[in-house]
């Protein structure tokens, strides 16, 4: 299933910086995507989201970009923070209530002090 | 803040047995929903659930899977004859109705089929 990809599975970058996440999506039904964090052993925690009809949506250190056009977000962090470190998963999903999430593969995302 | 809460953490099972795994979901919320991550791979999902009936359930979910809502807090997924590859985590989340299409997350049951 290759619907939802995350091509980098990690990224690395210095406290204070910007962390930029990526994600692509195949299928055209999409149009509600979300952005989880996940640290081991524990359950995905929702961060943030954005419908289709947007293409930026922000909310405090985080902003999510939408290129419909592209099928692709990626996901900003920014000032980065070591408590940032965990993996960071794409979702996406049709914009009905009840609609299944698809994954992404996730990225590991070390934020060195 | 309100949280989907499962139980067990972790279950060891030997291959062909029942195992259920429990889940609380947010009280408010009328969407539910399992999900299983093997390790090193996706999170797949595998059924969600509303007004006491399966309302999507993806070709992983066959007959040895069954889910239930026995009362009004509790939401079960029960695996009838437990294989090898069945082991993995597996998430509960639950998401309310209305303008809001995110779903959370529990933090998960580890079962380890031997």
């Amino acid at each position: 299933d290759q619907q939802v990809k995350q091509n980098s599975p990690s990224l690395s970058v210095q406290e204070g910086r910007i962390s930029i996440l990526n994600c692509d999506y195949t299928n055209s039904m999409f149009d509600y995507f979300l952005w989880y964090k996940k640290y081991p052993a524990e359950g995905p925690t929702f961060l943030i989201s954005i419908s289709s009809i947007k293409d930026k949506n922000e909310d405090g250190r985080f902003t999510v970009f939408l290129n419909k056009s592209a099928k692709h977000l990626s996901l900003h962090i920014v000032p980065s923070q070591p408590g940032d470190s965990a993996v960071y998963f794409c979702a996406a999903s049709q914009e009905t209530s009840g609609s299944r999430l698809t994954f992404g593969e996730g990225t590991q995302l070390t934020v060195n002090p | 803040e309100p949280e989907v809460t499962q139980t067990p953490s972790h279950q060891v099972t030997q291959m062909g047995q029942e195992v259920i795994l429990r889940c609380v979901p947010i009280s408010n919320h009328l969407y539910f929903y399992w999900y299983r991550q093997i390790l090193g791979q996706k999170v797949e999902f595998l059924v969600s659930f509303y007004n006491n009936e399966i309302s999507e359930k993806s070709e992983i979910f066959d007959d040895q899977f069954s889910v239930e809502r026995p009362d009004g807090s509790n939401f079960t997924l029960k695996i009838r004859s437990t294989k090898l590859e069945d082991s993995a985590m597996y998430f509960c989340a639950s998401s309310p109705t209305g303008t809001s299409l995110t779903q959370y997350f529990g933090p998960g049951t580890r079962l380890l089929v031997l």
